[in-house]
């Protein structure tokens, strides 16, 4: 069964609006969770890690402030595009680490701001 | 040079052919090494992790050189349901994140 949720599965919005998703750890707690994002035939990119308790820490070229990350307790973290733009459409993917073994990824939240 | 490249693909082979694919990383400190496959809008999904001993699930064999930051996927016997696209991953220096190649994309035709 699934191990990370997220929330929405899909999000249409206008350009100009805030959109948040939340990804979950299902039944196990993570203190480090990872924000990806994939725009069409492209390779996942990582754009941040959320950390429980400090700052998320940004990979180089992502905005800290158009992209907010919360990691609100050990099993949920939240991200914020903050006033979408098109080219902001694209499929955001988390994961997480279990322990001893690699990252489960969500079900990913496909945006498209109009 | 990208941190983790791919065989730029597609493959389209016939259902019971072999079929490989290779991929090579950049960063000589990454430590972990896995195939994940992605089907179309979804999520990736860990097919395998890649040893330097090699191993070996069913009819799918992974391989990683550390001398030369080589790391391959052995298909045998296709099958449709292996139509996907594979991706090769490398952890970065610190072993939290991932880092994803761009895919290779497999079609399995009958």
């Amino acid at each position: 069964g699934a191990v990370v949720s997220q929330h929405p599965s899909r999000v249409i919005c206008k350009s100009g609006t805030s959109v948040k998703i939340e990804c979950r750890s299902l039944d196990f707690q993570a203190t480090t969770m990872f924000w990806y994002r994939q725009f069409p035939k492209q390779s996942l990119m990582l754009m941040a890690t959320s950390n429980e308790g400090s700052k998320a820490t940004y990979e180089q070229g992502v905005e800290k402030d158009k992209f907010l990350i919360n990691h609100a307790s050990l099993t949920l973290s939240t991200l914020t595009v903050t006033s979408a733009h098109p080219e902001d459409s694209s499929f955001y993917i988390c994961s997480a680490p279990l322990p001893q073994e690699t990252q489960y990824f969500g079900p990913g939240t496909r945006l498209l701001v109009l | 040079r990208k941190e983790v490249e791919q065989d730029p693909g597609p493959f389209n082979v016939p259902e019971g052919a072999t079929v490989a694919f290779n991929c090579t990383y950049s960063n000589s400190a990454s430590q972990s090494f896995f195939w994940y496959r992605q089907d179309c809008r979804k999520e990736p999904k860990l097919l395998m992790s890649v040893y330097s001993s090699g191993n070996e699930d069913g009819r799918f064999t992974a391989q990683l050189n550390r001398a030369s930051q080589y790391i391959s996927l052995l298909i045998r016997d296709s099958k449709l349901s292996d139509s996907a696209t594979y991706l090769c991953v490398a952890t970065n220096q610190a072993g939290t994140a991932l880092i994803f190649g761009k895919g290779t994309t497999l079609s399995v035709s009958s």
